[in-house]
C-alpha cells in the first residue's frame, strides 16, 4: 500500500515568513493529494488539494505543487499569521483502493 | 448545515467495558471512516464503508468493530480486547471512496481507566 512521509514535525517561523512543509509518497499510481489543516480539539479540514494532472495550484496564501516523477508534493504558505497555527496533514491515496493513507502532520507554530 | 457529527466529545470508561461512538452525517456521503489519532503518529485507519451493509478492516483494526446499517450512520464500538483504547477518534466521510476529499467530524476523547 501506499506510505506517505511528512517533514518536518514541528515548524516554527515568525508572522510574515513563508513556511514549506513536504511530502513523499511510494505509490507511483496515486492521483489524489490532499492537505488538512487541524486546530487544537477539532477535526481536520480540508485546505487545498491536487490532482496528478497539474503542477501546482494556488489558493490566496496558499499553494501546493506537485513532483510526480520524483514522488514528492509539498504546502507553500506565505505571509504567514498567527492564526496558521495548527496541525497540517498530507496524504496520498492509493491507486490500487484509494483509501488516503496520512502523513504524521506538521505541527506549524507562528509567533506574533 | 449539512455536516458529521461524533458524540460524545469526551468519554471515561473503566477497563473491560466496551465502548460504542457514535457518528452522523447527513452529506449523502457513500463512504464513511474510522481513524485513531494519538500524539506524533498521524492518523491511523480503522475500518471504513465504501456502500451500506458493507466495511472493511484498516491498517489497525484489531480490538475494533463497526456496522453499517444506515447511510448516513456508521459507529464504532471499541471492545475490551483493545489493548490500549485511551485516544482521539475521527470520523470521516466522503462522496466516493476515490479522489474525493474526507469530511471529519470534531472527533470523540476516550479514557480508559
Amino acid at each position: 500500500g501506499e506510505n506517505v512521509e511528512q517533514h518536518p514535525s514541528t515548524l516554527s517561523v515568525q508572522e510574515g515568513d513563508s513556511a514549506v512543509i513536504k511530502c513523499t509518497y511510494s505509490d507511483s499510481a496515486s492521483n489524489y493529494f490532499p492537505w488538512y489543516k487541524q486546530e487544537l480539539g477539532k477535526g481536520p479540514q480540508l485546505i487545498i488539494d491536487i490532482r496528478s494532472n497539474v503542477g501546482e495550484k494556488k489558493d490566496q496564501r496558499i499553494a501546493v505543487t506537485l513532483n510526480k516523477t520524483a514522488k514528492h508534493f509539498s504546502l507553500h504558505i506565505t505571509e504567514t499569521q498567527p492564526e496558521d497555527s495548527a496541525v497540517y496533514f498530507c496524504a496520498g491515496a492509493s491507486g490500487g483502493s484509494y483509501i488516503p493513507t496520512f502523513g504524521r502532520g506538521t505541527s506549524l507554530i507562528v509567533h506574533p | 448545515d449539512g455536516g458529521i457529527t461524533q458524540s460524545p466529545k469526551y468519554l471515561f470508561r473503566k477497563e473491560g467495558q466496551n465502548v460504542t461512538l457514535s457518528c452522523e452525517q447527513n452529506l449523502n456521503h457513500d463512504a464513511m471512516y474510522w481513524y485513531r489519532q494519538d500524539p506524533g503518529q498521524g492518523l491511523r485507519l480503522i475500518y471504513y464503508s465504501q456502500i451500506v451493509n458493507d466495511f472493511q478492516k484498516g491498517d489497525i483494526a484489531e480490538g475494533y468493530s463497526v456496522s453499517r446499517e444506515k447511510k448516513e450512520s456508521f459507529p464504532l464500538t471499541v471492545t475490551s480486547a483493545q489493548k490500549n483504547p485511551t485516544a482521539f477518534y475521527l470520523c470521516a466521510s466522503s462522496p466516493r471512496p476515490v479522489d474525493s476529499p474526507l469530511h471529519f467530524g470534531n472527533g470523540t476523547r476516550l479514557t480508559v481507566t
